[in-house]
């Protein structure tokens, strides 16, 4: 399977516990994103990674999340001291940014997080 | 005003019937539009992309893109029950991409 794969594609947690995600892009793909989705609403972008940079970074993105692209292949997002408003999906995304204006993003499975 | 809206639907059309999407997006300077298929529970799958004026054909998918309006559909023609699931919206400007919370959209057999 060459799409983008994310693990794990659930977590539970309690209250208060850290959790890593882990996404691993289209292999050529330049562009990495993380987004959060709740029900009933749309993917909200919280970081994107061009090769090992990250680039940009969403207000909704609190100082209790990191995210990293160490060797600009994979990515892994960490949420500290996790919050039951932090129970969403996660969803990664990558993308070939060759400067044209065309850029599809393709989405992982998705990590589902459940914070008790 | 949300930046990108969608009707919430849910909308429902018979087998074999034409689906109607809409979406209407507020940057002017938005350069991509996309169409994006979501099952429940599942993660969004690419259905079309759109980047000029006018209408693009993909099997039984048409977008349509409209910029001086800020409005971009999607038609489903002969639908089908499987392609019951939410459609999101999402809007390109740079590196911004901005999604609609989606319709939801049935089809009856």
């Amino acid at each position: 399977d060459t799409g983008v794969s994310q693990d794990p594609r659930h977590k539970i947690t309690k209250r208060g516990q850290n959790v890593t995600f882990r996404c691993d892009p289209i292999s050529e793909h330049n562009r990495l994103y993380w987004y959060r989705q709740t029900l009933g609403q749309g993917p909200e972008f919280l970081t994107y990674f061009q090769n090992e940079a990250q680039l940009e970074k969403s207000r909704l993105l609190s100082d209790r999340f990191s995210a990293e692209r160490p060797k600009g292949s994979f990515s892994t997002l960490e949420i500290q001291r996790t919050e039951q408003g932090d129970s969403a999906m996660y969803l990664c995304a990558s993308s070939y940014q060759a400067g044209t204006g065309d850029e599809t993003q393709y989405f992982g499975p998705g990590t589902r997080l459940l914070v008790l | 005003q949300k930046e990108v809206e969608q009707n919430s639907g849910p909308l429902s059309v018979p087998e074999g019937a034409i689906a109607s999407l809409n979406c209407t997006y507020s940057d002017r300077v938005s350069q991509s539009f996309f169409w994006y298929r979501q099952y429940s529970g599942k993660s969004p799958e690419l259905i079309m992309s759109i980047y000029s004026n006018g209408d693009k054909e993909d099997g039984r998918f048409t977008a349509q893109l409209n910029k001086a309006s800020q409005y971009v559909s999607l038609l489903i023609r002969d639908s089908q029950p499987s392609d019951s699931a939410t459609y999101l919206c999402a809007v390109l400007n740079y590196n911004d991409m901005r999604f609609g919370a989606g319709t939801r959209l049935t089809v009856k057999p």
